[in-house]
């Protein structure tokens, strides 16, 4: 079965700083791959996905995440986050079955 | 476009009712999953629907629970009797035919007293 580990908790970063959350995957063929963001009292909002093609996807809010088979990742990154960016972000991964492996997820603080 | 609709967002009940939570899916989806958050097990899935049909319950944690989905677009999750450690917030997701993507919905926040 597919599992999904994010190794960070927690991250504080600075208002205009770049961010990168990992996530890490532990699947035998080629995952689906997701993130997904939670803001506080809110459902889950889809961020980006990864299906195929393009190592390299573009979401939404800014974000993109890169997927490296070599090192069974899928990291999140922002060039310059906004205190609109807290929150918790969690990292997913599915194959092909339509069910989702969610990872523990990483709370976001930015300080201004 | 209207997304994945929660009822109630916020339920306050006492050990032993009956608690009955709502979702309709994005219309067109044919999959919908209710997953369980909690601070110590995080997301996890209940149960998964295709097509009306229950797919996978191995998530349902016991005979308290139980879900039905009548139609393509209603679903219930109800737990009774329901007990203080079911205190949780409750989302339901759906996804369109032969996508892997969920959508969530807002969730219910529930506390059993």
């Amino acid at each position: 079965a597919q599992s999904v580990t994010q190794p960070d908790i927690h991250i504080t970063v600075s208002e205009g700083a770049s961010l990168e959350l990992r996530c890490n995957y532990s699947y035998g063929a080629t995952p689906y791959l997701f993130w997904y963001v939670q803001s506080p009292g809110q459902g889950l909002q889809l961020l980006l996905k990864y299906f195929s093609g393009d190592t390299l996807v573009q979401g939404i809010k800014g974000f993109e995440a890169e997927f490296k088979r070599s090192q069974s990742s899928f990291n999140l990154r922002k060039p310059s986050v906004h205190w609109s960016d807290a929150a918790e972000y969690f990292c997913a991964v599915g194959a092909g079955d339509y069910k989702l492996s969610f990872g523990a997820g990483t709370t976001v603080t930015v300080r201004a | 476009d209207a997304g994945v609709i929660q009822s109630p967002r916020h339920e306050v009940t006492e050990m032993g009712q009956e608690v009955t939570l709502r979702c309709k899916p994005i219309s067109g989806h044919n999959s919908l999953f209710w997953y369980r958050q909690t601070m110590m097990r995080g997301l996890e899935l209940l149960i998964y629907f295709n097509n009306n049909v229950p797919i996978d319950d191995s998530g349902m944690p016991e005979d308290r629970f139980s879900a039905k989905m009548p139609n393509a677009s209603f679903s219930t999750l109800k737990i009774q009797p329901s007990e203080p450690r079911d205190s949780a917030v409750y989302f339901c997701a759906s996804s369109p035919p032969e996508s892997e993507t969920q959508y969530f919905g807002p969730g219910t926040r529930l506390l059993v007293l």
